[in-house]
């Protein structure tokens, strides 16, 4: 079974300094990836996907993820935080047929003034 | 246009009662999955409906929880004799197609809290 393991369940940035938020996954075969956002009372969001094409991946906001096969990572950055950065972020990976995803446990992204 | 919908946005309701939650997908969209989210936790997969396919069930719970679809629209999650680890958010999403990788949209999701 495909799994994911987000390495910190709390960061704290100030503001226009670097965002790095780790994950890696377990998967038998090669996956497709994402990363999504929850902003507080707000929907779910996708903020990019890999899927075996290239392994540099940008998303929407500034942010992108790498995937590096050798390390099992997928790891979320963005060059420089800005305060409405702040939210919860989902790393996910799709398991077999129905692409039914399985979630990471989140980690919650704080941006100080 | 219009996003995924669910209903009630909240629902409080005490243990051992039927509770009936409601998906409104995005039309046109074949897929439909129902996730939870526990307090703190990431979400969970419960069910997935794709066309007229007989549904994966495979991460419903217990038999306690069951979910319908009709074609291509509107869908219902029942949980039935509810339990306090019931509480959680409960999330629907639809996308194009599920037997591709689609992006998954996402509702606003149910809170239920079982008293």
């Amino acid at each position: 079974a495909q799994s994911v393991t987000q390495l910190d369940s709390h960061v704290s940035v100030s503001e226009g300094t670097p965002v790095l938020l780790r994950c890696n996954y377990s998967s038998s075969y090669s996956p497709s990836l994402f990363w999504y956002v929850q902003h507080p009372n707000k929907g779910l969001q996708l903020l990019l996907k890999y899927t075996s094409a290239a392994t540099l991946v940008k998303g929407i906001n500034g942010f992108e993820a790498e995937f590096k096969k050798s390390e099992t990572s997928f790891h979320l950055t963005k060059p420089s935080a800005h305060m409405s950065d702040a939210a919860e972020y989902f790393c996910v990976v799709s398991e077999g047929y129905g692409n039914k995803l399985v979630f990471g446990a989140g980690t919650i992204l704080r941006v100080k003034s | 246009g219009a996003g995924v919908s669910q209903s009630p946005s909240n629902k409080v309701t005490e243990k051992g009662k039927d509770v009936e939650l409601r998906c409104d997908p995005i039309s046109g969209h074949t897929a439909l999955y129902w996730y939870r989210q526990r307090l703190g936790q990431g979400l969970e997969f419960l069910i997935y409906f794709q066309g007229n396919s007989a549904p994966d069930k495979s991460g419903l719970p217990s038999d306690r929880f069951s979910a319908e679809r009709t074609g291509e629209s509107v869908s219902t999650l029942t949980i039935q004799r509810t339990q306090q680890e019931d509480s959680a958010v409960y999330l629907c999403a639809s996308s194009l197609d599920g037997t591709g990788i689609y992006e998954q949209y996402f509702g606003p999701g149910t809170r239920l809290t079982v008293t």
